[in-house]
């Protein structure tokens, strides 16, 4: 089993419409992302969360939001969607394991979003 | 702050070519560099990372990376291309401070393998 899994993988939807991207991980890591991925130009960090009652703001967060139900699941919201956010979107996850380095970031499969 | 330039959105290389694919760094602290590589229609797999130990850092399926603090480079290499290793490679940094934990990816390079 993966152990990090999002859900839906694929996701068609109108304008104005609410919709929540979900991330799971079994990973037991205390940091998870959100990205977003759009041809040329990499990966955008939309919301991250250090532990279960840490949330903040990546480089692109306006029209998203996040919940930490619990330290394996993760959910993005778009309360509005517009057309531009069709994109790919990647949870992530980390965690530093004590060592004083910098820690691996595991990425889920991604859930592709169409806005309509 | 912190930035990643990826010089070359596409790279072709013929199976048994040298692959070299480019990457450029900013940052305001001792950076963690990282190369991912991103198979269609997968997530991203880490290919290998520098953490300041040993400047020249080898990864998986034969890929290494070398870097090089008066250049800002961390350029990824493999000496001999395969069929497989067609697929999207992204550089990405992370800093220390404020910016712990939080990766800035590159734009991208899709490398494209001819028989």
């Amino acid at each position: 089993d993966a152990d990090v899994t999002q859900t839906p993988r694929n996701r068609i939807t109108k304008t104005g419409k609410r919709i929540m991207l979900e991330c799971s991980q079994t990973k037991g890591h205390d940091r998870m992302y959100w990205y977003r991925q759009d041809p040329g130009l990499g990966l955008q960090l939309i919301y991250y969360s250090f532990d279960v009652k840490d949330i903040n703001k990546g480089e692109i967060s306006d029209g998203y939001s996040v919940s930490r139900q619990a330290q394996a699941k993760f959910s993005l919201s778009l309360e509005s969607a517009i057309p531009n956010q069709t994109a790919l979107y990647f949870c992530a996850t980390s965690d530093p394991g004590g060592t004083g380095e910098t820690d691996t970031q595991y990425f889920g499969p991604g859930t592709r979003l169409t806005v309509l | 702050a912190q930035s990643v330039t990826q010089l070359g959105s596409h790279v072709s290389v013929s199976e048994g070519a040298l692959v070299l694919l480019r990457c450029n760094y900013s940052s305001s602290v001792p950076p963690y560099l990282f190369w991912y590589v991103q198979y269609p229609n997968q997530g991203l797999q880490l290919l290998l990372k520098y953490t300041s130990a040993a400047t020249l850092v080898k990864g998986i399926n034969g890929f290494e990376a070398e870097f090089k603090k008066s250049e800002t480079s961390f350029h990824l290499t493999k000496p001999s291309a395969h069929m497989s290793d067609a697929a999207e490679y992204f550089c990405a940094v992370s800093g220390r401070g404020t910016s712990y934990g939080k990766l800035t990816f590159g734009q991208g390079t899709i490398l494209t393998v001819h028989p």
